[in-house]
């Protein structure tokens, strides 16, 4: 059983910028969410993802965006970087029957916007 | 709205102490607490539940609805403790897996 991963680990970005992070769902986990962590705070919730359909959305601007495809892969978009989206981003999968609240996360990629 | 707070950024303790991370919550329904641990190098992973009411790793977590907290204790630390560890909440009437997590504490456990 895989994983949740993620790509890339790391990138550097320059404002105004557009980004595009690319998720792998676990193994039969249909549902994926993404969080943002800025440095020394915890995960912050931006949207999450069910069979293709976006279902719920944290306090985030329209210019962050997703997709989930079929195979349940996800992507995370985000349109003219501003220097306060430098963050960890966290993809997490479960499945839609699984216990409630267990997430299981990706290693994150780290964007850097300069 | 829904909020965490995590006090302390950093607890040092020497091992074989007992353990108290503090957690309160703000939350106008029922919620449902989880605490998620982060090891050195390693993702970020569920440790336990409060609907569960498991020890986990030796670690308990009690909901108190009247202080409106979810302190995790352990009795006797270990230094595989030391890691970073955040209290998050999900509201029970979400339709969606959204957690609200707080800062998280660092737990030092020295030898």
């Amino acid at each position: 059983e895989t994983g949740v991963t993620q790509s890339p680990t790391h990138l550097i970005k320059t404002r105004g910028q557009q980004v595009t992070l690319r998720c792998s769902s676990q193994s039969g986990h249909n549902t994926v969410s993404w969080y943002q962590q800025a440095l020394g705070q915890g995960p912050q919730f931006i949207f999450q993802y069910y069979r293709e359909e976006e279902n719920g959305r944290g306090n985030f601007p329209p210019r962050f965006s997703g997709l989930q495809f079929p195979n349940y892969s996800s992507e995370l978009n985000v349109n003219a970087l501003e220097l306060d989206d430098s963050a960890l981003y966290l993809c997490a999968s479960r499945t839609g029957q699984g216990p409630t609240g267990e997430l299981f996360f990706g290693e994150g990629s780290r964007l850097t916007v300069l | 709205a829904q909020r965490v707070t995590q006090p302390e950024k950093l607890l040092s303790v020497f091992k074989g102490a007992p353990v108290e991370l503090k957690c309160n919550y703000s939350y106008s329904g029922s919620p449902e607490l989880f605490w998620y641990v982060q090891y050195s190098r390693q993702r970020l992973q569920l440790l336990l539940r409060h609907i569960s009411r498991e020890s986990i790793k030796g670690f308990t977590a009690d909901l108190n609805k009247g202080e409106t907290s979810f302190h995790l204790k352990k009795p006797f630390a270990q230094e595989e403790d030391s890691a970073m560890y955040y209290c998050a909440l999900k509201g029970l009437n979400t339709g969606f897996q959204k957690l609200v997590f707080g800062t998280g504490t660092r737990l030092l456990v020295s030898p």
